[in-house]
Formats: structure tokens, C-alpha cells, sequence
């Protein structure tokens, strides 16, 4: 089984950068999958794409193709989400999971992010 | 993207009732559906994966079927940690796309 430890809350302004974590523990691979999950305020949950931990391929929702960058560091076991550039419509809680195809049996506890002027 | 619609859109039940939630796929997922329980401040959780088998841990009062496009998640005996939103997500085509939630709450 794999846990999945997230980096902690953050409060950002509009235009800042930020890069938040997903690491994994209790499994020497590396030959599996992260994704990362949105759920803005009082809303869904969204797939925003996936990452291999072992190449770093990643594959994108459409809908956050060119929005965020996800990547992954195989020395750490870590996946990450940034942005470059962030917008008040970025707040939200994101949550990492590994998935199985698609199906997420572990999940990370979730990274708040505020943008806020 | 493939879209999921649950319905109910809300979903108030007491405590021992049975209630149905119900997701439409926008084209055929053949089986390819999982449901997620999610409570807030909590990272969503496995109930059912390839549309009708418990996820380990899971009670047995949780139930689910259906294929192609129409699919049910049944809750017997609702108890009071089954309150939550339930997210309906396909898994046949990336992006794994999720139903918009039905919350339900206790009546």
C-alpha cells in the first residue's frame, strides 16, 4: 500500500507562483501512477491529468492542458502541481491519489489553496 | 470528455432508509464506473469500482450496478457515517471524469 503525504495549506496573491507536493511512502516502486483532483469551493471533484512517478509521462485533462504543470521527481517518489501564475478561480482543494487505470484507492489528505488579493 | 450526470440533484434520507443514487455516462463506459464517498476536510473515499464490487472495507449495505450508460449506487439501512456526497467517476476514458456529487443529508 502506498500513502500519499501532501504539502501543507498555502495563501497566495494573484500572479504568484506555486508549486505544491505529493509524496509517496510505504513502497520502494516507482512504476506507478499520481493523478491530481481539484474540488473548487462548494463544488465537484475534476481529474485535472496523471503523472509516472517512473518517466514522468504525464497526460492531461483538456480542460487543464496549458493551465497547471504537473511533474515528477522518481528520486523522491514525490509528484508535483504548479502554476506560474496563479488566479483567484485557482482556490480550490487539491487532492493527489494513485490511481489503478482510473480508479483512485489511495488518496493524499489534500493541499488548500487560497489566492486571494 | 465523456459526462457523468447523477440525479437526484439532492437527497435528504433518515436514518435506516434505503436510498438510490443514479449516474448517466454520456456514452457507453461498458463497466467501467467507480463511486467515491467524500465528507468534508476528508480525502474522497472507494466505495464501489467496475460499477458493482465492494471495495474492501466497505459495509455490505452499499450496493451498486448497472452497464453501458446507467448505473445505480444503493445504500441500505442508511447510518449515520453515510452521510456524505457520493461522486459517481468513469474510468473507461482519460479524463477520468466525475459526476457533479449528490450530497446527502439527513432528514
Amino acid at each position: 500500500e502506498v500513502q500519499l503525504v501532501q504539502s501543507g495549506a498555502e495563501v497566495k496573491k494573484p500572479g504568484e507562483s506555486l508549486k505544491i507536493s505529493c509524496q509517496g511512502s510505504g513502497n520502494k516502486s516507482t512504476k506507478y501512477w499520481i493523478a491530481w483532483v481539484r474540488q473548487m469551493p462548494g463544488k465537484g471533484l475534476e481529474w485535472m491529468g496523471i503523472t509516472y512517478l517512473d518517466d514522468s509521462d504525464v497526460i492531461y485533462s483538456p480542460s487543464f492542458q496549458g493551465q497547471v504543470t504537473i511533474s515528477a521527481d522518481k528520486s523522491t517518489t514525490t509528484a508535483y502541481l504548479q502554476w506560474s501564475s496563479l488566479k483567484a478561480s485557482d482556490t480550490g482543494v487539491y487532492y493527489c491519489g494513485r490511481p489503478r487505470g482510473g480508479i483512485v484507492e489511495d488518496w493524499g489528505q489534500g493541499t488548500l489553496v487560497t489566492v486571494s488579493s | 470528455d465523456i459526462q457523468m450526470t447523477q440525479s437526484p440533484s439532492s437527497l435528504s434520507a433518515s436514518l435506516g432508509d434505503l436510498v438510490t443514487i443514479s449516474c448517466r455516462a454520456s456514452q457507453n463506459i461498458g463497466t467501467y464506473l467507480n463511486w467515491y464517498q467524500h465528507k468534508p476536510g476528508k480525502a474522497p473515499k472507494l466505495v464501489i469500482f467496475g460499477a458493482s464490487n465492494l471495495q474492501t472495507g466497505v459495509p455490505s449495505r452499499f450496493s451498486a450496478s448497472g452497464s453501458g450508460t446507467d448505473f445505480t449506487l444503493t445504500i441500505n439501512s442508511l447510518q449515520p457515517e453515510d452521510f456524505a456526497t457520493y461522486y459517481c467517476q468513469q474510468d473507461y476514458s482519460s479524463p477520468y471524469t466525475f459526476g457533479q456529487g449528490i450530497k446527502l443529508e439527513i432528514k
